[in-house]
């Protein structure tokens, strides 16, 4: 089973829908989990931390389920400015060595 | 702030031929990464350093060599390039692993073909 596993995509979505991506991981040891942005031909920025109890930011919704070993993101109320490909990414303390896993990225397009 | 950045931007080299590509951070951060990102693999990751003077393997190491001299500065090296080191090469910096959910900070990319 591969480290961190998104569904590729591509999602196309009309403006104002509610998306929702899915990612599972296979370490049960990973103590820290986000979701990053990447836009195209553009490097990689947080989106935001995914906590243990799910967290909000404005339009964006977090969730992990532990016991599943899986995080998602719901998007409301769709922009086209969300068009971008989603990464899920884990974070693993080992000793002192800290180190993210990336997913290979769910890519969301955005329709007028 | 600048952040992280990367030079060059766009690189063309020819098989066997080396270079130098060079991050650069100013926000103080510790911890410094190159990975290369190539279609349907994702972002993996080269080398790392926990430090002034530290480096350590990542997770796709052989044909790079990486350095970093100086807090602010992380170097990585082709000895001898080859076509499959075609990528895009993404730098990022961090503070310590003791904060929890520490955010990485990715530079513009650079962007090198091998031929």
């Amino acid at each position: 089973r591969k480290e961190v596993e998104q569904d590729p995509g591509p999602f196309n979505v009309p403006e104002g829908a509610t998306v929702a991506f899915n990612c599972t991981y296979s370490n049960s040891a990973s103590q820290s989990f986000f979701w990053y942005r990447q836009d195209c031909r553009k490097e990689p920025k947080l989106l935001m931390s995914v906590y243990s109890s799910g967290n909000e930011d404005g339009r964006f919704t977090a969730q992990l389920n532990r016991a599943s070993q899986y995080i998602s993101l719901l998007i409301r109320d769709s922009k086209l400015s969300d068009s971008a490909t989603y990464l899920c990414v884990w974070g693993n303390s080992g000793g002192s060595n800290y180190k993210l896993t990336f997913g290979k990225g769910t890519l969301l397009t955005v329709n007028p | 702030n600048a952040g992280v950045t990367q030079t060059p931007k766009f690189r063309v080299l020819k098989t066997g031929q080396s270079m130098t590509l060079l991050c650069a951070q100013d926000m103080n951060h510790e911890y410094m990464y190159w990975y290369r990102q190539d279609p349907g693999m994702g972002l993996r990751l080269i080398h790392y350093s926990v430090g002034e003077g530290t480096t350590a393997k990542g997770e796709v190491p052989d044909g790079y060599n990486v350095s970093r001299l100086k807090k602010q500065n992380f170097l990585l090296g082709l000895e001898s390039a080859a076509p499959s080191q075609t990528s895009v090469y993404f730098c990022a910096s961090s503070y310590s692993p003791t904060r929890t959910g520490n955010e990485q900070f990715f530079g513009p990319g650079t962007r090198l073909t091998v031929l």
